[in-house]
């Protein structure tokens, strides 16, 4: 599958600081997910987003789904240390179940 | 709920020798599950889709000889790494489809963590 392009690459932020990140497809997917990967573990589930427009928040968390279904965006507000870690975005095109993912972002929090 | 264990959490072997890795779905049913296989700062990349009952879906560029697959039940999938050498040290990450309500998510287990001598 394709390689969505996702960005910040990278961020370096003070902890209370809002963070944003976003992730582009060139196809139309009938699902986007974020995740959240800490050293040495597998992704864990922050978000799950299935309409097209979908705005859902999960704690300091937001994300939505983009109105063309081709990106979606997460934020982060007020963070705090334990924010630190990778985030992948993941869509799902239309034809199965595989998971087509960002490249990450890579958030560091100062206290 | 939706929690995916992995099995076991890290191992090494010798070169040569193969390894199994177990992956469970604990609480929910998955007829897919995904082997994926994650380099250093890198991103997950799908190695092979796993359905219940029937044989695994391969990447392009994944030798179904070397990574062999089985999807035995609803709730366990198996990959084991076939006369396993050092370029196979990786870390493996499988996930579970869940379905409900029409809707489908993906949870992931923890890893495991593979170092061949």
């Amino acid at each position: 599958g394709q390689q969505l392009n996702q960005s910040p690459q990278s961020m370096f932020i003070q902890e209370g600081e809002d963070v944003s990140m976003n992730c582009t497809s060139s196809s139309i997917f009938n699902t986007w997910l974020w995740y959240k990967q800490d050293p040495g573990e597998g992704p864990v589930l922050l978000i799950a987003l299935y309409k097209a427009g979908e705005l859902t928040s999960n704690g300091r968390l937001t994300a939505q789904f983009g109105i063309t279904r081709k990106d979606s965006f997460l934020n982060i507000s007020a963070s705090i240390p334990s924010d630190v870690g990778i985030y992948f975005c993941a869509g799902r095109p239309n034809s199965g179940y595989a998971l087509n993912f960002g490249k990450g972002t890579s958030l560091l929090v100062t206290p | 709920g939706a929690v995916v264990s992995q099995h076991p959490s890290r191992v090494i072997c010798k070169s040569g020798t193969s390894v199994k890795i177990e992956c469970r779905s604990l609480d929910f049913q998955a007829t897919t599950m995904f082997w994926y296989r994650q380099f250093p700062k890198q991103s997950l990349m799908l190695m092979a889709t796993s359905n219940e009952g029937s044989k695994a879906t391969y990447e392009q560029g994944v030798e179904k000889d070397k990574f062999l697959i089985n999807h035995a039940s609803l709730t366990l999938s198996t990959l084991t790494v076939t006369s396993a050498h050092p370029e196979d040290s990786s870390f493996y990450i499988c996930s579970a489809s869940s379905l409900s309500g029409g809707q489908e998510t993906q949870y992931f287990g923890p890893g495991t963590r593979l170092l061949v001598l």
